[in-house]
């Protein structure tokens, strides 16, 4: 089991409201991601960072930003949400990469975020 | 257009029989294959990883094959217990030394019934 916690695990709140979506990691890996998944859908990178003080944008789109102010912490933030943000974020972190040992994905549990 | 398809889309299945999840994909350059499992309201859980070079790898009563010629891989479920109910999801990575680009499929949502 991967040491990657995300907070709240389930989210129901109201147009307009600021929110934020935690992330932490125990396991002191550089690299964390965020992830958006609808149901019975892909996983669509929304925002990853390659270490503190480094964020990106991902494939999709998203009115959310990140932060990276320490290693074990990458939290998402909704300015305001809007219906159209109901979905589940998940949260992952990678091990570094070396000779013989491939890369490997660890996702957290998600947060299921529905806005009314 | 690199892209990761997953057939089929859904598969209901008697507990203690065995079924297999196909994954077809066009990702080049070609790094390695995942599966995962992912309950309901859970993250994904890594079951296997092979690169290029392997053609099967398992995993307790999961078994995952992989043909690079023809971009194909199937993940084998043996003894289906009820605990095996969840979505089943192929993804290929482009490059190894670097986690590189991830593509996902969509999954196939495997249900056991007892």
């Amino acid at each position: 089991e991967a040491d990657i916690y995300q907070t709240p695990r389930y989210l129901v709140i109201g147009t307009g409201k600021k929110i934020t979506l935690e992330c932490s990691q125990t396991m002191g890996h550089d690299k964390m991601y965020w992830y958006q998944q609808d149901p019975g859908m892909e996983l669509h990178l929304i925002h990853y960072s390659y270490g503190v003080n480094s964020t990106e944008k991902g494939d999709l789109s998203s009115e959310s930003t990140v932060s990276r102010i320490r290693t074990e912490h990458f939290p998402l933030t909704l300015e305001s949400a809007r219906p159209s943000h109901t979905s589940q974020y998940l949260c992952a972190s990678t091990n570094r990469g070396s000779s013989g040992r491939l890369v490997e994905q660890f996702f957290g549990p998600g947060t299921r975020l529905t806005v009314l | 257009k690199n892209q990761v398809e997953q057939s089929p889309q859904s598969l209901i299945i008697l507990e203690g029989k065995n079924c297999t999840l196909q994954c077809n994909y066009t990702v080049s350059p070609f790094s390695n294959l995942r599966w995962y499992k992912q309950d309901t309201g859970r993250g994904p859980v890594s079951l296997t990883i092979m690169t290029f070079s392997e053609n099967t790898k398992s995993n307790g009563r999961y078994t995952a094959t992989l043909d690079a010629d023809t971009k194909q891989s199937s993940l084998h479920i043996t003894a289906s217990q009820l605990s095996d109910s969840a979505s089943y999801i192929c993804v290929v990575s482009d490059r190894g030394s670097t986690l590189g680009r991830l593509y996902f499929g969509r999954g196939t949502q495997l249900t056991v019934w007892p």
